[in-house]
């Protein structure tokens, strides 16, 4: 099955700088890699998603790279404010069937300092 | 729109008892997913519905845990006996299928369980 590596788990910035989270994953039929934010007690809420077909995504501050080839994809965060503190997980989901699996990462714990 | 309910959002039960959380998707959405998420981890799938059938529960303990959703709408997850490790937070969430298939998947708000 599917295996989601993420990377770092803790993340501290100061406000107004760059952050950036990175994950790779085993199966190369994996075509969808949604990032997902999550509160500290609340739902995980979709930030950004990126299809197999597009390299780049980009809204507003934030951005999701992806390179097939390396079976890994990344999150980039411009401009941190400190509202952007939160857990950050990715994900990937591979194309078989009906099954809409989506297999997570383990998380990254963003911190921006104000 | 309304999002995903679910209910309760917290329960504390002692090990050996069972338990069973409930949860309504968005209108119009076939795809239900019930997740696990423990503290510190990222959502593992526990079971996917898509309707009134089973796609998915290859990560479903099922000596103990099952789930329904008898009419392709509501959907119930059990626990029956529970055990220590089952703390966490079982998390809901569902989904269009549209022609390209299933992407954005809406959760809902969780049921943060504690076995003592």
């Amino acid at each position: 099955g599917e295996n989601v590596e993420q990377h770092p788990s803790t993340l501290s910035v100061q406000e107004g700088d760059s952050a950036v989270i990175k994950c790779t994953y085993s199966d190369s039929a994996s075509n969808y890699f949604p990032w997902y934010k999550q509160e500290l007690g609340k739902r995980p809420q979709l930030i950004i998603d990126i299809r197999s077909n597009v390299g780049e995504k980009k809204d507003q501050r934030i951005a999701v790279t992806l390179n097939k080839t390396a079976k890994h994809f990344s999150l980039h965060i411009t401009e941190t404010q400190p509202e952007d503190s939160a857990v950050y997980f990715c994900a990937a989901r591979n194309s078989g069937g009906s099954n809409y699996k989506l297999t997570f990462g383990k998380g990254t714990l963003l911190t921006v300092n104000p | 729109e309304a999002g995903v309910a679910q209910s309760p959002r917290y329960k504390i039960i002692e090990k050996r008892q069972s338990v069973a959380f409930w949860c309504n998707p968005i209108s119009g959405h076939a795809t239900l997913y019930w997740y696990q998420q423990i503290l510190g981890q990222g959502p593992k799938l526990l079971i996917q519905f898509q309707n009134n059938g089973v796609v998915d529960d290859s990560q479903l303990p099922k000596d103990r845990f099952s789930a329904e959703r008898l009419k392709g709408v509501d959907s119930t997850l059990k626990i029956q006996p529970a055990k220590l490790e089952d703390s966490a937070v079982y998390l809901c969430a569902s989904s269009l299928v549209t022609q390209r298939g299933s992407y954005e998947q809406y959760f809902g708000p969780g049921t943060r369980l504690t076995v003592t």
